[in-house]
C-alpha cells in the first residue's frame, strides 16, 4: 500500500459528460502529479501541484482541469468527454519541495475511466 | 529539460536468464533516477533509486542498476529472471530542486518464458 488512495477505482460513462477523479496524498506529502496511461500514448504527464499551487504542465488538453485543495487531496476534472480519453489516470504523491529532498513519487493503484 | 529514453519496449528473456533494461537519460543538471515497476492492473511501485552516492544501487525482487554519468544511462538488471518478474518497468529522472517534476520514459514490457 503506497499510502496514495484515488477514487474511483472505475468510472464508466458517455461521452460528451464531465467527470471528477480524487487523490488523497500520502500523510505529509505536498506534491501530487496526475499521469494518464493510454495503450497507444503510455505514461503521460498531466499536471503537478505543489501546497496547493501549480507547478509544472504536461500534455493536459483545455477539457481538463486539476486543483489542490488546502488539505492537499486533489481533483482531476475531465469534461466533454471523448472515446479518445479512455484511459488509466493516476495519482502520485511525493514530499516535494525546491530543495528536491526525499524525491520518490508514490503512486496510487489508479482510476480506470471508460468512455462509451 | 529532462528527458528518458528506454530502448526496447518488449524484451523477452527466458525464466533463469539475465534481465536487462535499458534506460538513458538527458538532464542539465546531474539527476535522481527512478526505476518503477507496474504489476498489470496495479499503479507503478518503485524498485530502486539513484539520488547519491554509491553508483550501484540495490532495489527489490533482487534488481539492481548502475548509475553511468558518462553514459548517461541507467539500466536495471537482474541475474536470473523468474516467471513472476513479467510486469511493465518504467525509467524516471528528476531533477532535484525542481519541486520534483518526474519524467519517465514509455516503459519496457518484460515477458519471461517458461
Amino acid at each position: 500500500d503506497s499510502g496514495v488512495t484515488q477514487t474511483p477505482k472505475h468510472l464508466i460513462t458517455a461521452t460528451g459528460q464531465r467527470v471528477t477523479l480524487r487523490c488523497s496524498p500520502r500523510s505529509g506529502d505536498l506534491s501530487v502529479y496526475w499521469y494518464q496511461q493510454s495503450l497507444d500514448q503510455g505514461l503521460q504527464f498531466l499536471i503537478q501541484y505543489y501546497n496547493g499551487e501549480e507547478r509544472a504542465k504536461g500534455n493536459i488538453l483545455e477539457r481538463f482541469s486539476a486543483q489542490q485543495f488546502p488539505d492537499l487531496h486533489s481533483e482531476l476534472n475531465l469534461s466533454s468527454l471523448e472515446l479518445g480519453d479512455s484511459a488509466l489516470y493516476f495519482c502520485a504523491s511525493s514530499v516535494g519541495g525546491a530543495q528536491g529532498n526525499n524525491p520518490e513519487a508514490f503512486f496510487g493503484q489508479g482510476t480506470r475511466l471508460t468512455v462509451v | 529539460a529532462q528527458s528518458v529514453t528506454q530502448l526496447g519496449s518488449h524484451v523477452s528473456v527466458s525464466e533463469g536468464a539475465l534481465v536487462l533494461l535499458r534506460c538513458n537519460y538527458s538532464s542539465s543538471v546531474p539527476p535522481y533516477l527512478f526505476w518503477y515497476v507496474q504489476y498489470p492492473n496495479q499503479g507503478l511501485q518503485l524498485l530502486l533509486k539513484y539520488t547519491t552516492g554509491a553508483t550501484l544501487v540495490k532495489g527489490i525482487n533482487g534488481f539492481e542498476a548502475e548509475f553511468k554519468k558518462s553514459e548517461t544511462s541507467f539500466h536495471l538488471t537482474k541475474p536470473s529472471a523468474h516467471m513472476s518478474d513479467a510486469a511493465e518497468y518504467f525509467c524516471a529522472v528528476c531533477r532535484p530542486g525542481n519541486f520534483n517534476k518526474f519524467y519517465f520514459g514509455s516503459g519496457t514490457k518484460l515477458n519471461v518464458k517458461p
